[in-house]
Parts: structure tokens; sequence; C-alpha cells
């Protein structure tokens, strides 16, 4: 079976760092996605992920250890408009199905 | 800006209703989704087509039709839908569907069966 996990929710400070991790369990892989998805609005790409090791784009870094199953999106300098929900998605057999884990919802506090 | 539009935003329908949601995009992408989600949950994959051909359709009921008239547009087709249908549907594009690409998401059609 397919199954991708992440935390619920998760509170952080303004300024500060969070780390967001989500475990997969697929049949294939063809690399992990993160979106952004703010209260009512479609998600947006942050990272991809199809080797080992981490990806660093401005604030936001991603990290992927394939033989564990295991990915994990980094927030630094954490600032309120970064209040969404983080999805954790992977690209299976084929890389036509991508399938969502249920997201992560920061809650940044002043 | 979206780079995929969604329209209608929101549609409200009877359960006798016919009515569908249209999708664009402009970029170049080969491939189209159709992604449907409920409150707090995350997108669940429906339709996808590659080259304008159909190439899943994730066991959706055929109350929900697709159709892809060229590679710019997607449409999907409601016909005697259910109140547990109510809910956002989202349309995305991606470069080539058997390529790692990201998906672009359009800002959805928020959809509600009376």
């Amino acid at each position: 079976g397919q199954n991708i996990d992440q935390p619920t929710e998760m509170t952080a400070t303004e300024g500060a760092i969070v780390q967001i991790n989500c475990t997969y369990q697929t049949s294939g892989f063809n690399g992990l996605f993160w979106y952004q998805q703010h209260a009512g609005e479609a998600p947006t790409f942050l990272s991809y992920n199809v080797l080992d090791g981490l990806e660093e784009k401005g604030r936001f870094s991603s990290f992927l250890s394939r033989s564990k199953g295991y990915s994990y999106l980094l927030l630094k300098e954490l600032q309120m408009k970064d209040s969404a929900s983080y999805l954790c998605a992977v690209s299976g057999t084929g890389g036509f199905k991508t399938i969502f884990g249920a997201g992560t919802r920061l809650f940044v506090k002043a | 800006d979206t780079e995929v539009t969604q329209t209608p935003k929101h549609l409200v329908m009877g359960m006798t209703n016919k009515k569908s949601l249209k999708c664009e995009q402009h970029m170049g992408h080969r491939a189209m989704y159709w992604y449907k989600q409920k409150a707090k949950k995350p997108p669940e994959l429906m339709f996808v087509y590659s080259y304008e051909k159909l190439s899943i359709n994730e066991s959706v009921p055929s109350r929900f039709s697709p159709e892809c008239p060229n590679s710019s547009l997607l449409n999907l087709h409601l016909h005697a839908l259910q109140p547990e249908d109510s809910a956002l549907y989202l349309c995305a594009s991606s470069q080539d569907a058997a390529v790692k690409t990201p998906l672009h998401f359009g800002n959805g059609t928020r959809l509600t069966v009376t």
C-alpha cells in the first residue's frame, strides 16, 4: 500500500526555525515534493528531492533519505506569512501519480 | 496570479443539475490533472491527462466526466452529483506527466451540491 505520514499540527515562534517531517511508503519512487497551501488557496510548489541529501532554496530547505523513506522541510527565520499547511507529496512509478500526505498545519506566533 | 485559471470560482448546484468546471493553462504543459480536496484533507487525484489522452482514472464515479479538448484546456462535466461531492476541485498542470516536474495548481472551484 501507499502511506505518507506527517504531523498534523506544529506551532513555532516568529524568527525561529522549524522542521516538518515526512515519512513515506509508496509503490515506486520518482521524487518527493513539498507544497505550501494557505487556507482557501491552491497549493504552491516549494521544493523537489529525488536524490539523497539537502536542497536549499532561500529560507526553505528540504532533505531526503530514500533508504529510510524520510524527508523533512526546514523553514528558517519564520515569518507570520509562513502560517499555512505544508504538504509532502510523492511521485510514484511512471511519474504520473503524485500522492499527497495529509499536510502539516503550521502556526507561527509572534 | 496563478498561471492555471479555473472557472467558476464558486458553484452551487442541485443533485439533478448538469454543470461543467473549466481549466486553462498557457504554459505549454502537456499533462493536466483534476484533484478533489475536502476541508483539512490533502488533494486526492481524480484524473490525469497526458498529451490530451486520459492516462489515469482513479476509479472516479461516472457522474464525473473529464474532457480535454486541446492541450490548454481541461473540463470536468458534472451530472447527478451527491451532497458528499461538495469539495474544492483543483486543476493542475505539469510540463510532462512522465517527468518529475512540479504541479502548478489553479485556485480551484468550490463546489456545493444541495
